[in-house]
């Protein structure tokens, strides 16, 4: 059964820092991996996909990264600004099973 | 339409009443999902639908729960007799294609049903 386990649960940063999000699971036949931002009391906003032949997606400041060997994907964001605070969660395919969530990392941007 | 569109944002309700929740996805998605969001807990498979049809109903978590999805468009999850462990955020999701249910493609959230029940 696909277990999906991201760390920490909770990251406070100084704004223009730039951070790392991890996210871990432990079978690496995987379709894709999606990464989402859920603000407060709304709804998942897709940031990134990354396809299972893929190692790496960029979009404006944010850049996913995957490694299926090691089973683990990353999510950088650079120059970190207030509005990126959020909770950030990574989910994946793989198998029979539909979608597979992490818990999340919430993400305080201090400024 | 633009995004994905849940109705009501909000519901509260009391025990042992019979409640529904909508979504409409994204014009031309044929995926839908329905997740369920528990306070602290991560999200919580609950049904998938390829066109009207639910492939794996076995994530709906007791007969009370029920979906349906008509016209290739429009679904409802209804719960029948809720009960306090009901109280959730019920989101809905919709994608482009999506072979099988355990290759999604792409995800489109609404910003969900927050539902209580006192």
């Amino acid at each position: 059964k696909q277990e999906v386990t991201q760390i920490p649960a909770a990251l406070s940063v100084p704004e223009g820092e730039n951070l790392v999000l991890n996210c871990s699971f432990t079978d690496s036949a995987i379709y894709n991996l999606q990464w989402f931002r859920q603000d407060p009391g709304k709804g998942l906003t897709s940031l990134l996909l990354i396809q299972s032949s893929q190692r790496e997606q960029t979009s404006g400041r944010l850049n996913a990264s995957l490694d299926k060997s090691s089973g683990r994907s990353t999510l950088y964001i650079a120059a970190s600004q207030p509005g990126d605070s959020a909770t950030y969660l990574c989910a994946l395919n793989s198998g029979n099973t539909p979608l597979v969530f992490g818990k999340g990392t919430r993400l305080s941007v201090i400024a | 339409g633009a995004g994905v569109s849940q109705s009501p944002s909000n519901k509260v309700t009391e025990k042992g009443k019979d409640v529904e929740l909508r979504c409409d996805p994204i014009s031309g998605h044929t995926a839908l999902y329905w997740y369920r969001q528990s306070l602290g807990q991560g999200l919580e498979f609950l049904i998938y639908f390829q066109g009207n049809s639910a492939p794996d109903k076995s994530g709906l978590p007791s007969d009370r729960f029920s979906a349906e999805r008509t016209g290739g468009s429009v679904s409802t999850l209804t719960i029948q007799r809720t009960q306090q462990e009901d109280s959730a955020v019920y989101l809905c999701a919709s994608s482009l294609r999506s072979p099988s249910y355990a290759n999604t493609g792409e995800l489109f959230f609404g910003e969900g049903s927050r539902l209580t029940v006192l």
